[in-house]
């Protein structure tokens, strides 16, 4: 079935200590979201890809950093995670010529910060 | 500013029950989804909207896209445990980001 995969499910690093989220999709679409989502609260974009063309939102923090090396594949780098930045990070996908309408969600990465 | 304001923003209901989830905004969208998350996971879409005054039923779930493409309403009929979770609704006009309502976050308990 074509979906979105999103590894690990659960990180878990150090205050200060890189980490790297990964996500894939099989649905061959063009544009590709990074979320962040804290307890009850809706996601809060971070960015996303419509090809290779990065939009950052306007007030991501510059720790946050992204990588779309082809189609499939994006990546979510934290550079210096804090506390704060605990949350869970859902990666989506949306068809090209539409930078909103439906998307498709991953299952999502629950990131804890010790 | 486009803002989505969802209501209720909890509740808690008996299994059986009927319930309405509100999705309201001043702006006008070209779509809009509400979508469902469980606890732990990535959300769900559940349907999209695209005219005014549509109307599409997924089994005892309702969804209603106001005339004006304005605002949207759930109907959840005899509400069951397995219907638990955040309820989203996000929108977008032509063009832009998807943006999202609060949630609604719903507990049916047996």
């Amino acid at each position: 079935d074509a979906m979105v995969i999103q590894n690990p499910r659960y990180q878990v690093t150090q205050f200060g200590k890189p980490v790297t989220l990964s996500c894939s999709q099989t649905l061959n679409h063009n544009v590709m979201y990074w979320y962040q989502q804290k307890s009850s609260q809706a996601p809060k974009l971070l960015f996303h890809y419509y090809d290779k063309d990065f939009n950052n939102e306007a007030d991501t923090p510059d720790n946050f950093q992204s990588r779309r090396p082809n189609t499939s594949f994006c990546f979510l780098d934290i550079r210096s995670p804090g506390l704060g930045d605990a949350a869970m990070y859902l990666c989506a996908t949306s068809r090209g010529g539409n930078r909103g309408g439906e998307q498709f969600f991953g299952p999502g990465t629950r990131l804890t910060v010790l | 500013t486009q803002l989505l304001e969802q209501s209720p923003q909890f509740l808690s209901i008996q299994e059986g029950e009927n319930l309405t989830v509100y999705c309201n905004s001043s702006s006008v969208f070209s779509s809009l989804q509400w979508y469902r998350q469980e606890p732990g996971e990535g959300p769900v879409l559940l349907v999209t909207v695209v005219t005014g005054g549509e109307v599409k039923k997924l089994k005892r779930l309702t969804f209603q896209f106001g005339d004006a493409r304005k605002d949207s309403s759930l109907h959840i009929t005899a509400a069951q445990p397995g219907d638990t979770g955040l309820y989203l609704c996000a929108a977008n006009q032509a063009g832009t980001a998807l943006i999202f309502g609060k949630g609604t976050t719903l507990s049916v308990s047996s």
